[in-house]
């Protein structure tokens, strides 16, 4: 089945990189996302990367992906107090087949950034 | 461009009694999804539809748990009865459909407590 598995605590010192990881079990999954989530709020996409890729930049993020390992990592660079949240990985799967996409999250990890 | 909107954004109910949660996603989108997000994991998928049919209702507590689409815009999933476990953040989703990298976009959830 389905399971995607993150470390539940991640606290770094304001500007230092921030780097948290997601492991993923379904081989098929084409993309793969990370999701930030704040106090009280819904869900926004980060950023995302498809399979056929092992890395993506985008400003602060680098995302790394390992698709041997289903390893897959947030780097955030400078990481400032406004970077304090929750983050998900999320795969996208498709359970009943072509034209159903779907996503399974982690349980997040909940990034402190210490001023 | 207006969000996913959800109402109420908090329900506080006794264990035995309904509630319902209202969803309009984003114009156009023709993908909405209900998820379940239980304090201290990820959302969990309840139900998907397509414009006004189901797509995937296999994650959903069908003794208790209903939605519907109806018109294929608004959308309500309702708990009748509820019970304690049901304490969660309803999240509501769309996208335009589910198709290749389309983003969800999250609305910012309804917090349902169960007494």
């Amino acid at each position: 089945g389905e399971d995607v598995e993150q470390s539940l605590f991640l606290s770094v010192r304001e500007g230092d990189s921030s780097v948290i990881n997601c492991t993923y079990t379904d081989s098929s999954s084409t993309y793969l996302y990370w999701y930030k989530q704040e106090p009280g709020a819904g869900l926004q996409l980060l950023t995302y990367i498809f399979s056929n890729m092992d890395m993506k930049q985008d400003q602060r993020l680098t995302v790394l992906l390992n698709k041997k390992d289903k390893h897959l990592s947030l780097r955030i660079a400078d990481t400032q107090t406004g970077d304090s949240a929750i983050y998900f990985c999320a795969e996208r799967i498709s359970p009943a087949g072509a034209g159903s996409y779907q996503l399974t999250f982690g349980k997040g990890t909940k990034l402190s950034v210490i001023p | 461009e207006a969000g996913v909107a959800q109402s109420p954004r908090y329900k506080i109910i006794e264990k035995r009694q309904s509630v319902a949660f209202w969803c309009n996603p984003i114009s156009g989108h023709a993908t909405l999804y209900w998820y379940q997000q239980i304090l201290g994991q990820g959302p969990k998928l309840l139900i998907q539809f397509q414009n006004n049919g189901v797509v995937d209702d296999s994650q959903l507590p069908k003794d208790r748990f209903s939605a519907e689409r109806l018109k294929g815009v608004d959308s309500t999933l309702k708990i009748q009865p509820a019970k304690l476990e049901d304490s969660a953040v309803y999240l509501c989703a769309s996208s335009l459909v589910a198709l290749a990298a389309d983003e969800q976009f999250f609305g910012p959830g309804t917090r349902l407590t169960v007494l």
